[in-house]
């Protein structure tokens, strides 16, 4: 069975600092992979999605970025936090090939502060 | 913005089932209807998802009117555990550039004793 792994679960961060969270797949291969952000009393928004090793797509111009470098792993960073980077981040995956059901992880909680 | 209209909030006996509305009057032809939940301070879990007829999984049943444009999820014993925020969300069925899940507000579902 597939599982989504990210880490760290909580994180505090001064402004300023550097970021990096990640997110593995395990037991598919070749899926889609998302970064969505959570702020408080919001919605998710959809920050980054990567059909494949090295192919990233921005929803939102931002402070963050994201890269894969391997199939099944997915990294969310930034070089400087802002406040307002401060929320709920999710990674999801999805298959390929014509089905849009997206499996969430566990989440990172960031607080910059 | 969400393409969905949801009551921000519904209450439902424990054992009793839950059927919660959501309209998309503006759905287009080759849209799927997804419902996704969210328990406090997790990430967001797929529940079930339809074209135009009814759908009927372990966790739930998906009611799609003949116009397609209003659907009810129904949770039919609903238990304590089903209290969660839940997504009514109209996509195209596949992932990669056209995966964007738009989630709007949602319906608090609060199961009580």
């Amino acid at each position: 069975s597939q599982t989504i792994h990210q880490w760290p679960a909580t994180l505090v961060q001064p402004v300023g600092s550097p970021l990096s969270l990640e997110c593995t797949v395990e037991g598919t291969s070749n899926p889609n992979l998302y970064w969505y952000r959570q702020a408080a009393g919001r919605g998710l928004q959809l920050l980054f999605y990567s059909v494949g090793i090295g192919q990233i797509s921005s929803e939102v111009p931002q402070n963050l970025s994201a890269s894969r470098p391997q199939d099944r792993q997915f990294i969310l960073s930034s070089k400087k936090l802002l406040l307002s980077d401060s929320g709920f981040y999710l990674c999801a995956w999805s298959e390929k090939g014509g089905r849009n059901e997206q499996y969430f992880g566990p989440g990172t909680r960031l607080t910059v502060t | 913005d969400a393409k969905t209209t949801q009551p921000p909030s519904m209450d439902c006996a424990e054992g009793r089932a839950a059927n919660l509305p959501c309209n998309h009057s503006t759905i287009s032809g080759n849209e799927y209807v997804y419902w996704y939940r969210q328990i406090h301070s997790q990430g967001p879990q797929y529940i079930i998802h339809g074209l135009k007829n009814n759908e009927t999984n372990e966790m739930a049943s998906l009611i799609i009117t003949e116009d397609r444009k209003s659907s009810t999820l129904i949770l039919p014993h609903a238990t304590l555990r089903d209290t969660a925020v839940y997504y009514c969300i109209v996509n195209l069925d596949y992932g990669g550039s056209q995966g964007n899940l738009i989630f709007g507000k949602g319906t608090k579902l609060s199961v009580k004793p």
